[in-house]
């Protein structure tokens, strides 16, 4: 099955207010996160990473934060636009291993 | 412009019929895969290859079949195999499979197969 996985299929959010996505994995021996963002009819597109040596890394109006203990990863979205409705998926990755494993995917439609 | 093209973006195929999806590359990557995407689900492995004329089986490979004659170009065979082939095609291609520890991968804009 897979080892990663979406609490929440979709997401509705006000335009202007802050999303959060979440994302949960099983496999502990994981040590690379990114999250990527696919608009309708595309191919993906990277966002954001982070190693496991870390617990929270920024971007430009995104943040992910790491927590390993309950093996959690959090994508958090400042003042969401209509230009953030995509599907977001989290995926994981051992170090030198070849294999993304990816998650389900959360639907983000932002509400004007 | 460097990128990842994919052709066709839509196609139908009968049942029985063998399709070949293309997939090029102009970014001079070792690395490059095919995943299929399901509506609801995650992307899932088909194949891999490292190096020219070397690929490797991912998670779903039944079915399917890929070449890799030119580092430009990793064109995908969906067979008769295939029992469900209907989906969403996507080719993604990194530096080199060390690559994908540093999220280049990079993904093309996919081809959707839909079998009559």
């Amino acid at each position: 099955g897979e080892s990663v996985g979406l609490h929440l299929p979709t997401l509705s959010v006000q335009e202007g207010d802050n999303s959060i996505i979440n994302c949960a994995y099983s496999n502990s021996a994981s040590d690379y996160f990114i999250w990527y963002k696919q608009e309708s009819g595309k191919g993906p597109q990277f966002i954001i990473d982070i190693r496991s040596n870390m617990d929270k890394r920024q971007g430009q109006r995104v943040t992910v934060l790491l927590n390993k203990t309950v093996k959690h990863l959090s994508l958090q979205i400042a003042a969401t636009q209509p230009g953030d409705s995509a599907v977001y998926f989290c995926a994981e990755n051992i170090l030198n291993d070849y294999k993304l494993s990816f998650g389900a995917g959360t639907t983000v439609t932002v509400r004007a | 412009d460097g990128g990842i093209t994919q052709s066709p973006k839509y196609l139908f195929r009968k049942e029985g019929q063998n399709v070949t999806l293309s997939c090029e590359q102009n970014l001079n990557h070792d690395a490059m895969y095919w995943y299929r995407q399901d509506p609801g689900q995650g992307l899932r492995l088909i194949y891999y290859s490292q190096i020219v004329n070397d690929f490797q089986k991912g998670d779903i490979a039944e079915g399917y079949s890929v070449s890799r004659e030119k580092k430009e170009s990793f064109p995908l065979t969906v067979t008769s195999a295939q029992k469900n082939p209907t989906a969403f095609y996507l080719c993604a291609s990194s530096p080199g499979t060390s690559g994908i520890n540093t999220g280049e991968l990079f993904f093309g804009e996919g081809s959707r197969l839909t079998v009559l």
